[in-house]
């Protein structure tokens, strides 16, 4: 299976901060890397798909990178709506592993 | 709008099963997979396994196998879990998710979108 490897765990920041999150998977994943958010009792929600991509409806503010082994999600200026913890994963084999999430705090 | 609808609340005691069902509507439920997800209290997403609603074929996660059964009703677009030989630590939100494709020439991605509203299952004695 491909482990993915999310840092920071948690982070406390400020609105309009900007706001950084990385994932590493085990192996190289190409461009096979989603993101998602999940907000406290809530199911998760697509964000990002194929490591770039924005889902419709989605902020511009968010924004990512990476392919192979090596992602990051952006936030370019932190909202109240976007403190929630973030998830990646992998599309590239089965089974479509998550990384342990990032916990997005109120400084 | 594409939605899936889970039941409700379960509780349990140790060794009995539970069956949670995942109601899709709003798309043709036998074009797209279907996936199981958990996520024990305060911890993060566990994949556990998919099933085909047009086949019926399914895969499991190796940590489940010989407990988990997924299942399908395509005359009432439902999807089913079930969990058998319940242990504590089998407490966690379940979710179900429909496997949403998208075109990035030239990848074609796959993504769990969107994800029913989740199903507590708490395994106490």
């Amino acid at each position: 299976d491909i482990q993915m490897t999310q840092s920071p765990s948690s982070l406390s920041a400020s609105v309009g901060d900007r706001v950084t999150i990385t994932c590493r998977a085990s192996q190289n994943v190409r461009k096979y890397l989603n993101w998602y958010q999940q907000k406290p009792g809530k199911a998760p929600q697509l964000l990002m798909y194929a490591a770039t991509s924005l889902k419709s409806g989605v902020p511009s503010r968010f924004s990512g990178s990476g392919s192979g082994t090596d992602f990051t999600l952006t936030i370019s200026s932190l909202q109240p709506e976007d403190f929630a913890t973030y998830y990646c994963q992998q599309s590239y084999s089965s089974p479509r592993t998550f990384g342990q999430g990032t916990k997005v705090e109120i400084k | 709008q594409v939605q899936l609808v889970q039941s409700g609340a379960e509780v349990r005691k140790p060794g009995a099963s539970v069956k949670v069902s995942c109601k899709a509507s709003g798309y043709s439920f036998t074009g797209y997979y279907i996936h199981w997800v958990r996520q024990a209290p305060g911890q993060g997403l566990e994949w556990m396994g998919w099933i085909d609603p047009n086949s019926g074929d399914s895969r499991y996660s190796q940590k489940f196998q010989g407990r988990l059964t997924m299942t399908k009703d395509t005359s009432v677009s439902t999807a089913y879990m079930e969990l058998s030989r319940l242990r504590s630590d089998d407490t966690a939100i379940y979710y179900c998710a429909r496997v949403t494709d998208f075109v990035v020439a030239p990848l074609t991605t796959r993504t769990f979108d969107p994800w029913g509203q989740g199903t507590l299952v708490t395994v106490s004695s």
